[in-house]
């Protein structure tokens, strides 16, 4: 398999544009995870699917932010208008959620940067 | 939310040291994982711990599950180069939602 697949790998835009996000998880996998990582606030959860559906969103930062997961192999995080302070490395991962918690897999991330 | 405190935040050793690192918590947990994270890629599972008082190792690595479950332990012996990156402790929580640790930047010095 191969891995966690995350696209752009970078991203430059400018501030107000529209930028997304793509995401194709290990086939499989029943969780996906988008993350954000800044040298500020470090790694944060910004939502979860399971089966496809969202569970938590409460880590979106605000309303700019929407994610989508049409089908098990594929996830979106769109961010409109985008603005410099979401300059910031963008995870996705993935899982197959076990009774005991299992290993969450990323993808190598999108560096996004909003000019 | 959950709070995992690491320390230290940061750590400059040379090749061939021991390395010690630690995760708290105010809470209780049930599992501790840690992850490592290498410069440009996404965090990698090291370690996972599913009982208290509970060591495990793999490879140079060893770690703890505290007895007081609120607590873990990373130690890696014989630092090589390519330990090089973030060390995060992380809970595992419903439905495998991952909460990361603050983490340890990890430098290794020939």
């Amino acid at each position: 398999d191969a891995g966690v697949i995350q696209s752009p790998r970078h991203e430059v835009t400018e501030m107000g544009q529209e930028v997304t996000l793509r995401c194709k998880p290990i086939s499989g996998h029943n969780s996906l995870f988008w993350y954000r990582q800044t040298m500020m606030r470090g790694l944060e959860l910004l939502i979860y699917f399971n089966n496809n559906v969202p569970i938590d969103d409460s880590g979106m930062p605000e309303d700019r932010f929407s994610a989508k997961m049409p089908n098990a192999s594929f996830s979106t995080l769109k961010i409109q208008p985008s603005e410099p302070r979401d300059s910031a490395v963008y995870f996705c991962a993935s899982s197959f959620t076990a009774v005991r918690g299992t290993e969450a897999f990323f993808g190598q991330g999108t560096r996004l940067t909003v000019v | 939310g959950q709070q995992l405190n690491q320390s230290p935040q940061s750590m400059f050793i040379q090749e061939g040291e021991d390395v010690s690192m630690n995760c708290t918590s105010s809470s209780i947990f049930n599992t501790w994982l840690w992850y490592k994270q290498d410069p440009g890629e996404g965090p990698v599972l090291l370690i996972a711990l599913y009982k208290a008082g509970e060591l495990t190792s793999n490879g140079r690595l060893t770690a703890q599950f505290g007895i007081t479950r609120k607590d873990s332990f990373l130690n890696i012996s014989a630092s090589i180069p390519s330990d090089v990156g973030i060390y995060f402790c992380v809970y595992t929580g419903t439905a495998s939602k991952l909460t990361f640790g603050t983490g340890t930047r990890l430098q290794v010095t020939l």
